[in-house]
This record gives C-alpha cells, sequence and structure tokens, in this order.
C-alpha cells in the first residue's frame, strides 16, 4: 500500500513568492492534515480537510489556504512569503471517523516538504 | 485549551539501556486520544501508538511499553534495551474527539533520543 506522498520535497522561494504544496493521502483515507514544523515553534496543525471541505483551521493567517479534490488529494497554498514561513510542512492522511462522532483514526504521515525562504 | 509537555529535550543513552520519555498532557473534554509518533532524520512521522481515554491498560509492542495515568495525565513511553536504529525525535500527541476538530493533534516539543554503541 502507498503511503502519503507529498511533492515537492524541497522548495526554495523568495520573500512576497506564492508556493503550492501537494499530498496525496493513503488510498482510502479520506481526511487530509496540514501541519507545519518550524525551527524552534515544534509541529503546529494548519489546516484540515475531509470530503473536499475545509473543516478546521489552526492559528494561522489567510494567507495560508488550500483545497481538498474530489480524488481526497489536497493542495497547500502560501501566498507572500515571508522568512518565517520556512518550515518542514507535513501532509498527513486518516479515514474518516465512524457515524455520529470522529473517532479520532490514526494520521499517517507524508516526508513533507522542506520549504526555505530567502 | 489543551496542552501537550515533553520535558526532556534531548535523551542520550548508550544501547541496550532501557529509556523513558516522560509525556503530560491538559485537557478539559473527558473523552480525547493520545499518540506517540516517531520521526527519524528523514522527516517523516511513524505512527507508534494511540489510546483512548477510557482505556488506562498498559501496552507493551516488542520493546516498546506505554504507561498511562489518567490520574497524572501521563502518557510516558518506555523503549527498552534501546538500539541505535532508535535514535529520532519522539512525539507524544492529543486528539479531543469533537466534530468539529477531526482528529486534529496537538503535539509536544519532541524528545530526541540519541543512542549511542
Amino acid at each position: 500500500e502507498a503511503g502519503v506522498t507529498q511533492s515537492p520535497t524541497h522548495l526554495i522561494k523568495t520573500r512576497g513568492q506564492q508556493v503550492t504544496l501537494r499530498c496525496s493521502p493513503i488510498s482510502g483515507h479520506t481526511s487530509v492534515y496540514w501541519y507545519q514544523q518550524a525551527l524552534g515553534l515544534g509541529l503546529q496543525f494548519l489546516l484540515w480537510y475531509d470530503e473536499g471541505e475545509e473543516r478546521n483551521r489552526g492559528n494561522f493567517p489567510p494567507r495560508f489556504s488550500g483545497r481538498q479534490f474530489p480524488n481526497y488529494s489536497s493542495e497547500l497554498n502560501v501566498n507572500a512569503l515571508e522568512l518565517e514561513d520556512s518550515a518542514l510542512y507535513l501532509c498527513a492522511s486518516s479515514l474518516a471517523g465512524g457515524v455520529g462522532i470522529y473517532s479520532n483514526q490514526p494520521q499517517h504521515f507524508g516526508d513533507g516538504t522542506r520549504l526555505s525562504i530567502l | 485549551a489543551q496542552k501537550v509537555t515533553q520535558a526532556q529535550t534531548e535523551i542520550s543513552v548508550v544501547e541496550k539501556e532501557d529509556v523513558t520519555l516522560d509525556c503530560v498532557y491538559e485537557t478539559r473534554d473527558t473523552t480525547y486520544y493520545l499518540f506517540w509518533y516517531k520521526q527519524p532524520p528523514s522527516g517523516e512521522l511513524v505512527f507508534l501508538i494511540r489510546r483512548n481515554s477510557f482505556d488506562e491498560q498498559n501496552e507493551i509492542s516488542g520493546r516498546y511499553s506505554w504507561n498511562f495515568q489518567k490520574s497524572t495525565s501521563s502518557f510516558n513511553f518506555t523503549i527498552t534495551a534501546s538500539q541505535v536504529v532508535d535514535s529520532a525525535v519522539y512525539f507524544c500527541a492529543l486528539s479531543e474527539a469533537r466534530r468539529t476538530s477531526g482528529s486534529r493533534l496537538t503535539f509536544g516539543e519532541g524528545t530526541q533520543l540519541t543512542v549511542n554503541p
């Protein structure tokens, strides 16, 4: 079974530019999560997509956005890049929960995209 | 608000030693889930275990064991007879069982474990 795949692996951008990161979930997984792992800030939740809809977002400005496609793959877009956006961006996928309440299925992570802002 | 604390930033041991990684959490919910992930130098987070708040039984998987104690809000992880391949950053994480947040994880700061030969 193929795991979560992310592209590109590495990316170098300059301040003010825009970037798109891509994620393909494990087959059968409908939920996609994005996390940022910046030096000194740890792993922080960015966005959660399920069944094509944005369900929840973390404490990040609106210039961080994304979407989920009908095949459950996802894109993370970051506009007006700033130096502090330099980080490892991790995508994770999980099965959706059961009826009535999400059952917090384990998330499985990709290798991440390392974004460097010059 | 929920919070996860891993007080040990770095731990260094010699191969075959046992090592325990500490995790303390805070949440107002009665239903929640706890996780441990391993992050080797390659960067990918590897899922190790999930526990729900109603199951306080300790778990053992090979050289790995987990001790969950609600009374102290702790979910500690022990590696027995450590090996060099265990060297990685280990993260403890918490998620609340809410429809609006799904499986959104709150991570601790991580513990860098180095196992020396």
